[in-house]
């Protein structure tokens, strides 16, 4: 296994419309977890899974934005109606499930830009 | 509030050139302090937990150390690939998954 995977890289989309991004965890990581990062800035976080089950979302995270985790495997963002403030880069990270808080493993990125 | 800030925001050596970059932190409790090393345009990536005061982890030319408000990211005779962007987090105090994330000290090692 060669880490995170996160598809597309790049996303280029209009206001208004909808956009959906794909995370693969490290195979035998049961917690999958997905932030925000803008330029200058450190992750922000946005939501938690535990194998399928979602269960932590940040307050700040708008109605726009929702999060599945199907079967505990990949996990899909999905961003509708975007506006220009969403443009940011999306990081998803995944960690295995153990006593505690576990070190993270970040995937490269899917850079969003809202034209 | 729970915030965690870095300093400096960049930081320019020469090769060879040590010096530390510092994390300092307000939560209630500290339960995990973690550095990560963040590329241009790549994911963080982890490089140092610690969890209590007088802790130190070291990582060839990288130490980290704790202290009850702050923890130093010491660099020795830093080389050109260490340029890069260092993040500090911390765990939420709330949460068993959320972190608090600081902005970054950008380094850049000069030939």
């Amino acid at each position: 296994d060669t880490g995170v995977s996160q598809d597309p890289r790049h996303k280029i989309t209009k206001r208004g419309q909808n956009v959906t991004f794909r995370c693969d965890p490290i195979s035998e990581h049961n917690r999958l977890y997905w932030y925000r990062q803008t330029l200058g800035q450190g992750p922000e976080f946005l939501t938690y899974f535990q194998n399928e089950a979602q269960l932590e979302k940040s307050r700040l995270l708008s109605d726009r934005f929702s999060a599945e985790r199907p079967k505990g495997s990949f996990s899909t963002l999905e961003i509708q109606r975007t506006e220009q403030g969403d443009s940011a880069m999306y990081l998803c990270a995944s960690s295995p499930l153990g006593r505690g808080f576990i070190e993270q493993y970040f995937g490269p990125g899917t850079r969003l830009t809202v034209t | 509030e729970d915030q965690v800030t870095q300093s400096p925001e960049a930081l320019r050596l020469q090769e060879g050139e040590s010096s530390s970059l510092n994390c300092s932190y307000t939560v209630s409790g500290l339960r995990g302090l973690f550095w990560y090393r963040q590329d241009p345009g790549k994911g963080p990536e982890f490089l140092f937990t610690l969890y209590s005061a007088g802790e130190e982890k070291e990582k060839e030319r990288l130490k980290a150390t704790l202290t009850k408000k702050e923890s130093f990211l010491h660099i020795t005779a830093p080389k050109p690939e260490d340029s890069a962007t260092y993040l500090c987090a911390v765990q939420a105090p709330d949460s068993n998954y959320q972190l608090i994330w600081g902005a970054g000290t950008k380094l850049i090692i000069k030939p």
